[in-house]
């Protein structure tokens, strides 16, 4: 089946940028959505298709995609944005849909 | 608001069954495709299953089918996900979510609080 490969984790100093990597061929052919998961919560979305934003989701969080890579960047990381961050796509294989591995983001 | 309330998990042996429902609100339910979604303990998010707006076609991920079924009532406003064959590693927590685009985009736009599974003997 297919997978998505996200590094385990990532820190960021207060206020700096980050960037979120999310790997795989599925990515090819469809956009990535992205998803905040904090402690004991439900996951949320942040980003979905080329570049989308539900309401409520601050704009420094901003994805891109180039080949089989998806990327979700956060720019002037704040405290609360210390979470883990998992990717999601569509799939061609036997598995309709498929997340990645997350990431866990420290904020410093 | 929109809302997605998930219930009927527990703790059961492994064999054992479960159906879990999860209440929609606040929008027109039978216009939305919807996923179930689960993460064991200290692990991943793993998309578990998926069905279309009308019931006509249903999808599941290979570590479940053919032990998991999902299905909807739209006259009810509920998805439901029948879990059979339960095993030690299906202990996790159940999250509903629905499909935010009908034809083209891919994500989840809302999702429940989750409903725990836990198997054990």
């Amino acid at each position: 089946s297919s997978e998505l490969t996200q590094d385990p984790a990532v820190s960021v100093a207060l206020g700096q940028t980050v960037r979120i990597t999310c790997q795989g061929d599925s990515l090819r052919n469809y956009y990535a959505s992205w998803y905040q998961q904090k402690p004991g919560q439900a996951p949320v979305l942040v980003i979905y298709g080329k570049n989308n934003r539900p309401s409520g989701i601050p704009d420094r969080f901003s994805g891109s995609r180039s080949g089989n890579t998806a990327s979700l960047t956060i720019t002037g990381a704040q405290a609360e944005d210390e979470a883990d961050y998992y990717c999601n796509s569509r799939d061609s294989s036997v598995n309709l849909y498929v997340f990645g591995t997350g990431t866990k983001v420290t904020v410093l | 608001q929109v809302q997605l309330v998930e219930s009927g998990g527990g703790v059961v042996q492994p064999g054992g069954s479960l159906r879990l429902s999860c209440a929609a609100s606040g929008f027109t339910f039978s216009s939305y495709d919807m996923h179930w979604v689960r993460q064991a303990p200290g692990k991943g998010l793993e998309w578990v299953a998926f069905i279309r707006y009308d019931g006509n076609n249903k999808y599941s991920a290979d570590s479940v089918t053919g032990r998991f079924t999902i299905s909807r009532d739209n006259s009810k406003n509920t998805l439901f996900l029948q879990v059979n064959s339960l095993r030690a590693e299906d202990t996790a927590v159940f999250y509903c979510a629905r499909r935010g685009d009908p034809d083209y985009y891919h994500y989840m736009d809302v999702w429940g609080k989750g409903t725990t599974v836990t198997v054990s003997s």
